[in-house]
């Protein structure tokens, strides 16, 4: 079975703290995906990767950064993390192309206080 | 751009119906289309994927069709059961996204005993 682990369900964090949120995939895939999900907003595409050290912008890029320096690893960064960025973030991933499936982590709901 | 409506958005049924879940997209340029199911606080876990080419599939009591003419979906559930109680999401791949996701807002189902 595909596995994708985020390395936290849950974070608390101070407003202005740098915070890095982990996901790694165990299945060789080439894309990866940063997703935020919000009550009434659905999932929404921060950014995504479709391999090594290549990343695009997705519809709310703004606040974030990623880094992806292995294949099996896909880091979201929040530079300054502020109270709007509160949220439940789901990282997923597929093989290359757009027929394939896409598999998501567990979730980490985070909290900037 | 594409827009994904699932509706109803909420959707209370007594343990043993039948029921039908909708999704509908406004374009039909699509590769593929996924239905997850999301417990609260939960990841998404994928239950069926339906290739453009394909009109259905089928997995245990879960059938998901696909008619790109009418930009519409349906995920059939067969004897609901409690353990079926969770929100259900369609996903569209591709089209005017370039290979991306585009998500429903999810339909909310809950299966009482």
């Amino acid at each position: 079975d595909v596995k994708v682990t985020q390395s936290s369900r849950y974070l608390v964090k101070r407003t202005g703290e740098k915070v890095f949120l982990e996901c790694v995939q165990d299945m060789d895939h080439e894309n990866m995906f940063w997703y935020r999900q919000d009550p009434g907003l659905g999932l929404r595409l921060i950014y995504f990767s479709y391999d090594v050290k290549m990343k695009e912008k997705g519809d709310i890029p703004e606040g974030y950064s990623v880094s992806r320096e292995k294949k099996e690893r896909f880091s979201l960064i929040l530079e300054s993390a502020s109270t709007n960025q509160t949220s439940m973030y789901l990282c997923a991933s597929s093989l290359r192309g757009g027929r394939t499936e896409a598999f998501f982590g567990q979730g980490t709901r985070l909290t900037v206080v | 751009k594409q827009e994904v409506t699932q509706i109803p958005a909420a959707l209370s049924v007594p343990e043993g119906e039948n029921l039908v879940l909708n999704c509908s997209f406004t374009d039909s340029a699509i590769y593929n289309l996924q239905w997850f199911r999301q417990d609260p606080g939960k990841g998404l876990t994928s239950l069926l994927l339906i290739q453009s080419s394909q009109r259905e599939q089928t997995s245990g009591r879960l059938n998901a069709s696909l008619d790109k003419s009418s930009g519409r979906s349906t995920l059939y559930i067969a004897a609901s059961q409690p353990g079926d109680s969770a929100t259900y999401l369609c996903a569209l791949r591709g089209g005017t996204n370039a290979g991306k996701s585009t998500f429903g807002d999810g339909t909310t189902l809950t299966v009482k005993p």
